[in-house]
């Protein structure tokens, strides 16, 4: 079935450090994937989406690039503030199931 | 323009009661999505709704059930309540029964004592 792999956190990092956070996925067909993040106390939010091999998804300085070679979705950014401290869930859609799979998230905590 | 609310924001049950939670889905959007988000995990895939019927379905018993109205809002209902109940539980909305981008609500506390 498919099934989407995600780095265990947390993840630390000061602020103006890079960040990588690494998804993998299995998956028949062709599906769309995702990075949600989740502020403490509220649902989740769209951050990017790809929709096919080699896009790149990008928003607020995040991005991540569809890998159908390596099955990855990795989510970056060149510098982290404090305000990204959340927890970040990478996804997939297929289009034959209406439903998202999603891995089980990584926390991400920046400090001053 | 309103966004995926959902009430109420928390609830506290006990074991073998009922629960029914409720969604409106984002304006335009016709296609709702239940998710139970367990303490420290990803959300899972409970139903969809579309054109008023239940269109798919994960990995859960029948004691969830739901419903979705003509004006496309929806209800989640879960019966015989078990302590293992006890989640956030997430309505998506998106538009044209496909789903591909699915705006999420704040989200339901249900805590089961």
């Amino acid at each position: 079935g498919n099934s989407v792999t995600q780095m265990e956190g947390p993840v630390t990092l000061s602020e103006e450090a890079f960040l990588t956070i690494n998804c993998t996925y299995t998956a028949t067909g062709y599906p769309s994937l995702f990075w949600y993040v989740q502020y403490p106390g509220e649902g989740l939010q769209l951050l990017l989406k790809a929709t096919k091999a080699d896009d790149k998804g990008s928003n607020k300085g995040f991005e991540a690039t569809y890998r159908k070679e390596t099955t990855s979705f990795h989510l970056e950014k060149g510098s982290v503030q404090v305000s990204d401290s959340a927890v970040y869930f990478c996804a997939l859609f297929t289009s034959g199931t209406y439903k998202y799979i999603f891995g089980t998230g990584t926390r991400l905590k920046v400090l001053a | 323009d309103a966004g995926v609310t959902q009430s109420p924001t928390h609830l506290i049950k006990t074991r073998g009661q009922q629960v029914t939670l409720r969604c409106s889905p984002k304006s335009g959007h016709d296609t709702v999505s239940w998710y139970q988000q367990a303490l420290g995990q990803g959300p899972q895939f409970i139903f969809q709704y579309y054109e008023e019927e239940e269109r798919q379905r994960g990995n859960f018993p029948d004691r969830f059930s739901g419903h979705q109205f003509p004006n496309y809002s929806s209800e989640l209902n879960v019966n015989a309540l078990l302590l293992g109940d006890s989640a956030l539980y997430l309505c998506a909305s998106s538009f044209g029964g496909i789903g591909d981008t699915q705006y999420f609500g704040p989200g339901t506390r249900l805590t089961v004592l």
